[in-house]
């Protein structure tokens, strides 16, 4: 159990749509990466923030944005959705320290679009 | 050139045999690697983390790493069939924040 919740679980869209996906990390927890994960892919690196502030970003466009929260919950919003974007979108956080480097995921968000 | 390259597999393995997992990068600036199970339908966890060069063992798990040769494995001993699963390798990218490039996976099938 790492503490990462993520929601909703499932969610199904249509094309052009907009989507926002939730993840609350453990208290403490102040940078969390988004990832989407392909089938049979392993995980690509969207963005990352720290302190509410994106610190990085991975090769996506502008369409995908986040949000980081005072309480460092975040959020990952995908707008003009296209069927590639059907994915698995984990949530990953630091719990900082001597496991700075480490990173843990929530369940994910497993998105489809039709 | 990817970044994090591992075999797909399937690597098929006898219950209570070596597993070995391997795994070569292309950043040779890198420092900190890691290896995650995913079992099918859920999100990846975090099983090894290994910062030096040679081997860290954590229970059944050992992870070996040689920078020089840019390769990282993970082998698990008396392998098990709960030990199925798809493994993942990691590799933080060298300076900056806190990225992770990963590979595509090894399925790994442990039979009775």
């Amino acid at each position: 159990e790492t503490g990462v919740t993520q929601s909703p679980t499932h969610l199904i869209k249509t094309r052009g749509q907009q989507v926002t996906l939730r993840c609350s990390s453990q208290s403490g927890h102040n940078t969390v990466s988004w990832y989407q994960q392909a089938l049979g892919q392993g995980p690509q690196f969207i963005f990352q923030y720290y302190r509410e502030e994106e610190n990085g970003r991975g090769n996506f466009p502008p369409r995908f944005s986040g949000l980081q929260f005072p309480n460092y919950s975040s959020e990952l919003n995908v707008n003009a959705l296209e069927l590639d974007d059907s994915a698995l979108y984990l949530c990953a956080s630091n719990p900082g320290g001597g496991r700075l480097n480490e990173q843990f995921f929530g369940p994910g968000t497993r998105l489809t679009v039709l | 050139q990817k970044e994090v390259e591992q075999n797909s597999g399937p690597l098929s393995v006898p219950e209570g045999a070596i597993a070995s997992l391997n795994c070569t990068y292309s950043d040779r600036g890198s420092q900190s690697f890691f290896w995650y199970r995913q079992y099918s339908g859920k999100s990846p966890e975090l099983i090894m983390s290994i910062y030096s060069n040679g081997d860290k063992e954590d229970g059944r798990f050992t992870a070996q790493l040689n920078k020089a040769s840019q390769y990282v494995s993970l082998l698990i001993r008396d392998s098990q069939p709960s030990d199925s699963a798809t493994y993942l390798c990691a590799v933080k990218i060298s300076g900056g924040y806190n990225k992770l490039i990963f590979g595509a996976g090894t399925r790994l099938a442990v039979h009775p």
